[in-house]
């Protein structure tokens, strides 16, 4: 079974810190992507890549970037954090660059900003 | 426009009645994929269906069913005799050709199953 795990179930920051939020997924999937959750809104995507050093923007990345240093590990940083970052961040793998493949998610970071 | 709709924001039924999420997309292309996800209250989304858009075949798994109609643009999905472990919120979602790898996500509805 793949696995998708991010780092932190619950944050609690304060306005302007940075924040990483860490995920890591263990079956060599190419394609990993960071969404935002938020009640009404559906999930946004934020950033995602397909190969280490790869990224592309997703539809809000203002306020985030992104790294892949190495295939199993895609990181989120905000920063500088604020209110309206609070939100539920779910990070997601794929295994291929073919479209149609489902993605396979963690268990999401909730983030609250003060 | 490339859109997904799930108009149901909640819907709460007792356990063992039949229920059917709906599901209305939009989009330019012939060829996409249509998906069905399931998000318990643990948080992590679990995939459950793909379906493309040359297979209108209907999709049946134990107590699951899935209606794909082009001619309505719609995909959507039943559960029958619902359990209380259905409860979730459950996202439609869209993968259009031109939209690399990116999917169209609708709003989700919020199932709720009553013992």
């Amino acid at each position: 079974d793949v696995k998708v795990t991010q780092s932190s179930r619950y944050l609690v920051k304060r306005t302007g810190e940075k924040v990483f939020l860490e995920c890591v997924q263990d079956m060599d999937h190419e394609n990993m992507f960071w969404y935002r959750q938020d009640p009404g809104l559906g999930l946004r995507l934020i950033y995602f890549s397909y190969d280490v050093k790869m990224k592309e923007k997703g539809d809000i990345p203002e306020g985030y970037s992104v790294s892949r240093e190495k295939k199993e590990r895609f990181s989120l940083i905000l920063e500088s954090a604020s209110t309206n970052q609070t939100s539920m961040y779910l990070c997601a793998s794929s295994p291929d660059r073919a479209r149609g493949s489902p993605l396979h998610f963690g268990n999401g970071t909730r983030l609250t900003v003060t | 426009a490339q859109k997904v709709t799930q108009a149901q924001t909640e819907i709460s039924v007792v356990e063992k009645e039949d229920v059917t999420l709906d599901c209305v997309y939009e989009t330019r292309d012939t060829t996409y994929y249509l998906f069905w996800y399931k998000q318990p209250p643990s948080g992590e989304l679990v995939f459950l269906i793909r379906r493309n858009s040359f297979d209108e075949q209907n999709e049946i798994s134990g107590r699951y069913s899935w209606n794909f109609q082009k001619s309505t643009s719609s995909f959507n999905f039943t559960i029958t005799a619902s359990q209380v472990v259905d409860s979730a919120v459950y996202f439609c979602a869209l993968s259009p050709m031109d939209s690399n790898y990116q999917l169209i996500w609708g709003a989700g509805t919020k199932l709720i199953i009553k013992p």
